[in-house]
């Protein structure tokens, strides 16, 4: 079946240094999504890319889906205490359903 | 997020005792979902909708049916709850199959 595994399983960072967590998929994907989800709360929707080798960026956080379509990464540059929670990327092969990752949790030391 | 209510949002049962967890959406979305989170699982599917009476199986269905008889309502059944079955709950909804989903605040049901 599929499988989609996200490293490292946890990160601490200093405030002000750079965060990468990583996904990737036992099959090809038709698209991959990340979701953020603050400790205590639920997962939020953060962005969604589709094409091979797609790069978005939301301010601090830069999204990339490889070329293969197989694996993606995030990026945060410059932590800051806001960035705290747990990330997840969720693939999706073809029609089926939304398959998500572990997730990686970031803990930024102030 | 506003348009996707969860309730109860904690509920402790004993075992062999029926749950019911309720989801409902203003959204007017067509797909609903149910997912468990577990330590170390990250979100599991456990059923899914497509639209009103269209339900389907998840990966981790054993022990759990659903019902949705309106679009704005998807119920999750434990019919017998066991201890495996302590777990936080999520309903997500979405309006197309590749969209970003919105998730309700959680159940968090613990079987004792």
């Amino acid at each position: 079946g599929q499988q989609v595994m996200q490293i490292p399983q946890y990160q601490h960072v200093q405030e002000g240094e750079d965060f990468t967590t990583y996904c990737n998929s036992s099959t090809t994907l038709s698209n991959i999504q990340w979701y953020k989800q603050r400790p205590g709360g639920h997962p939020v929707f953060l962005i969604q890319l589709v094409k091979s080798g797609e790069v978005k960026k939301q301010k601090r956080l830069t999204f990339q889906f490889g070329e293969a379509k197989k694996n993606s990464s995030l990026h945060i540059t410059a932590t800051q205490t806001t960035d705290v929670g747990t990330y997840f990327c969720a693939g999706q092969a073809g029609a089926n359903n939304l398959f998500f990752g572990t997730g990686t949790r970031l803990t930024v030391i102030p | 997020d506003a348009g996707i209510t969860q309730s109860p949002r904690h509920k402790v049962t004993e075992t062999g005792t029926p749950v019911t967890l309720r989801c409902h959406q203003t959204e007017n979305h067509r797909y609903m979902y149910w997912y468990r989170q577990d330590p170390g699982h990250g979100l599991r599917l456990i059923h899914y909708s497509y639209g009103v009476k269209d339900t389907d199986k998840g990966e981790v269905s054993d022990g759990y049916s659903v019902s949705r008889s309106k679009t704005e309502d998807f119920l999750l059944t434990l019919e017998s709850a066991t201890s495996s079955q302590t777990s936080v709950y999520f309903c997500a909804i979405s309006d197309k199959l590749r969209d970003g989903y919105t998730f309700g605040s959680g159940t968090r049901l613990t079987v004792v």
